[in-house]
């Protein structure tokens, strides 16, 4: 099957960093998503971003299908950023699979 | 953005019994729901496909008899977890997709199992 991978696995910002998250995926894909799990479990859907650029405030994502990665750009850090953040890829199948995550740590 | 609705939020049983968690659609139909694990500090892991009107397929390694499915209309699935045991404690969360649009994904906002 698909395989997802996600890197870094953990990062710690300072307040106010900039950061870049990166999600590969062995295989074809119908889309992909990026999600902010909060600490009660809750998937916060970020990005619905099977290719292109999307950009929502501080937030923005980049897919380059061909290429098989996505990109998820994190400026002006806050506190509230801290969390783990997922990719998800849906297959020919319809299955959604998710990658390993990253945590991110955002300090004051 | 479409809803999904989880019920309940969490719940805690005793060992040998069953509990049964519901995944809804709110304003949308699904034909397709899916169901998913996640353990702590680990990445959710597909469990089963839930089909509308047909019986539901699993994942390799996933105990069809120890984790029922059933998706009787277009809006609502339910997993029953059976003779639950302590190692069945997790987070299990639902997802689905708009049955004509069939873009992204939209997911329920889980349900913490606690088995004692």
């Amino acid at each position: 099957g698909i395989q997802v991978e996600q890197s870094p696995p953990d990062l710690i910002l300072q307040e106010g960093a900039n950061s870049t998250l990166r999600c590969n995926f062995s295989d074809s894909v119908n889309n992909l998503q990026w999600f902010h799990q909060n600490p009660w479990g809750q998937l916060i859907n970020l990005f619905y971003i099977p290719s292109g650029t999307k950009q929502n405030g501080r937030l923005s994502a980049t897919t380059v299908a061909t290429e098989r990665y996505s990109l998820l750009y994190i400026s002006s850090s806050q506190t509230t950023d801290s969390g783990v953040y997922f990719c998800a890829v849906k297959t020919s199948y319809d299955k959604v699979i998710f990658g390993p995550g990253t945590s991110l740590s955002v300090i004051p | 953005g479409a809803v999904v609705s989880q019920h309940p939020s969490w719940v805690i049983c005793k060992s040998g019994t069953s509990v049964k968690i519901e995944c809804r659609s709110l304003d949308f139909q699904a034909t397709t729901m899916f169901w998913y694990r996640q353990f702590p500090k680990q990445s959710l892991m597909l469990m089963a496909t839930s089909n509308e009107g047909s019986k539901a397929t699993y994942e390799q390694g996933v105990e069809k008899d120890k984790f029922l499915i059933n998706h009787a209309s277009l809006t609502l699935s339910t997993l029953t977890v059976t003779s639950a045991h302590p190692e069945d404690s997790s987070f299990y969360i639902c997802s689905a997709s708009h049955q004509i649009m069939n873009t992204e994904a939209f997911f329920g906002q889980g349900t913490r199992l606690t088995v004692v």
